[in-house]
């Protein structure tokens, strides 16, 4: 079977920059996509692809890649970018009771900005 | 825009039908699925449908219980759920896919996501 582990935690002093990573057999062949979810809101898509923000999403979110290894970095990190940050990629490994996961999701990790 | 309904408080064992409605983009030709988040939890997929509707995948952890469905003539995604049981207690999002493809060769995201509706499954 296939996951995505994420740090539950992360912490960054404001206007510092901040890396959230995200591993996974999955990433070898799928993408990450990165969502933001503030308490009480819908998941917010922030990078997806190679390095894609979607329109509205400021400049300081960008994505990099690397074998089984995504990661989110935020540069210069703002007080309104405290949230709970998820990732997620395609899946299609057979678990060990043979059924299939096509989607997964890391646990998220709870970025604090100091 | 997308906007669910039909949440709210059920018995174990029962059935729920969830609606989506979207509006602002062209729902016929993308592929939609749903997702949740239990209390305090991480999100989970739940099941896609394709564009046409022709064909669907879900979570194999349902194990069947859960019907994915649309109208495109009226933008409307649909999730029956039945034999609800006390852990499928949750907020139920949905969202729109690709374009088109219900899985695309490499990049697969959800965007955007409807503000969710609550499903509590109680005795």
């Amino acid at each position: 079977s296939s996951e995505l582990t994420q740090d539950p935690a992360v912490s960054v002093a404001l206007g510092q920059t901040v890396r959230i990573t995200c591993q996974g057999d999955s990433l070898r062949r799928y993408s990450a996509s990165w969502y933001q979810q503030k308490p009480g809101q819908a998941p917010l898509l922030v990078i997806y692809g190679k390095n894609n923000r979607p329109s509205g999403i400021p400049d300081r979110f960008s994505g990099s890649n690397s074998g089984n290894t995504s990661s989110l970095i935020i540069t210069g990190a703002q007080a309104a970018d405290e949230a709970d940050y998820y990732c997620n990629s395609r899946d299609n490994s057979f678990n060990r009771d043979n059924t299939i996961n096509h989607v997964i999701f890391g646990g998220g990790t709870k970025l604090t900005v100091l | 825009q997308l906007v669910e309904s039909g949440g709210g408080v059920v018995r174990p064992g029962r059935s729920l039908r969830l609606s989506c409605e979207a509006s602002g983009f062209s729902f016929s030709t993308y592929a939609m699925h749903w997702l949740r988040q239990a209390p305090d939890k991480g999100l989970e997929w739940v099941a896609v449908i394709s564009y046409d509707g022709q064909n669907t995948f879900s979570a194999e952890s349902l194990k069947g219980r859960f019907t994915i469905s649309r109208d495109n003539s009226k933008n409307t995604l649909f999730l029956q759920m039945n034999s609800l049981r006390t852990d499928d207690t949750a907020v139920y999002f949905c969202a729109r896919g690709a374009q088109w493809l219900i899985w695309t060769p490499r990049d697969n995201y959800f965007d955007p996501w409807g503000q969710g509706t609550r499903v509590t499954v109680s005795s």
